[in-house]
């Protein structure tokens, strides 16, 4: 079984509405977790870094939300552009350990 | 900015051709990962390697090998080319421990086996 399950798997949504990717783990124990967005045909690029003791991150547009106890997190798209179309991955590693959990990705489709 | 450099973006290799997939970072990076990322199971870890002559298996390593001499490069090589092995491959590099360090990842390579 995925340690990382994301969902939705992928959503259409239109251009300017906001949206909210979620990622559950089962990763122990923890010590962080990251949100990537992967362009088509692109290598992912990091979003947002948190630990355990951070449960808020934003870059731009985008919010990332954890709350650890429940093992949850969520990235929040706000005014979504055409070019926030991608795949967005949830990455979570343990501690003491060099080996990542990756989600399979939401793809996200803006359009106009 | 950081930079992982994946020498080939696309290849096309016939079935039982030794491949070299060549990655360079300029960070000065422990640790380095090949992954391959196919649809629908996301990404894999094939090997990786936390200093330079050091190598760890990772989930998916049959039918891989790779060589670190230098702290910057980090090669996969696929000693008899398959057909199952057609996917995207990303090299990543971070320092080392991870905790709270980034990930970087580079463009990927799209190899092709005929």
């Amino acid at each position: 079984k995925n340690q990382v399950e994301q969902s939705p798997q992928s959503l259409i949504i239109l251009e300017g509405k906001n949206c909210t990717l979620q990622c559950n783990y089962t990763v122990s124990p923890f010590s962080n977790l990251r949100w990537y967005k992967q362009d088509t045909g692109r290598g992912p690029v990091s979003l947002t870094i948190m630990t355990f003791s951070e449960n808020t991150k934003s870059n731009g547009r985008y919010t990332a939300t954890l709350d650890a106890d429940t093992k949850q997190s969520s990235l929040h798209i706000t005014a979504s552009q055409l070019s926030d179309s991608a795949s967005y991955i949830c990455v979570v590693s343990a501690q003491g350990n060099n080996r990542l959990a990756f989600g399979k990705g939401n793809q996200v489709v803006v359009i106009p | 900015d950081v930079k992982v450099t994946q020498s080939s973006r696309y290849l096309v290799k016939r079935t039982g051709e030794k491949v070299f997939l060549e990655c360079v970072q300029d960070m000065d990076h422990e640790n380095m990962f090949w992954y391959r990322q196919d649809p629908g199971l996301g990404l894999r870890l094939i090997y990786f390697s936390y200093d330079v002559k050091m190598k760890e298996k990772g989930d998916i390593p049959e039918g891989y090998s790779v060589s670190r001499e230098k702290k910057e490069r980090f090669s996969l090589i696929l000693e008899s080319a398959s057909t199952n092995q057609t996917s995207m491959y990303l090299c990543a590099s971070s320092y080392a421990g991870h905790r709270g360090n980034t990930i970087y990842f580079g463009e990927g390579s799209w190899l092709t086996v005929v």
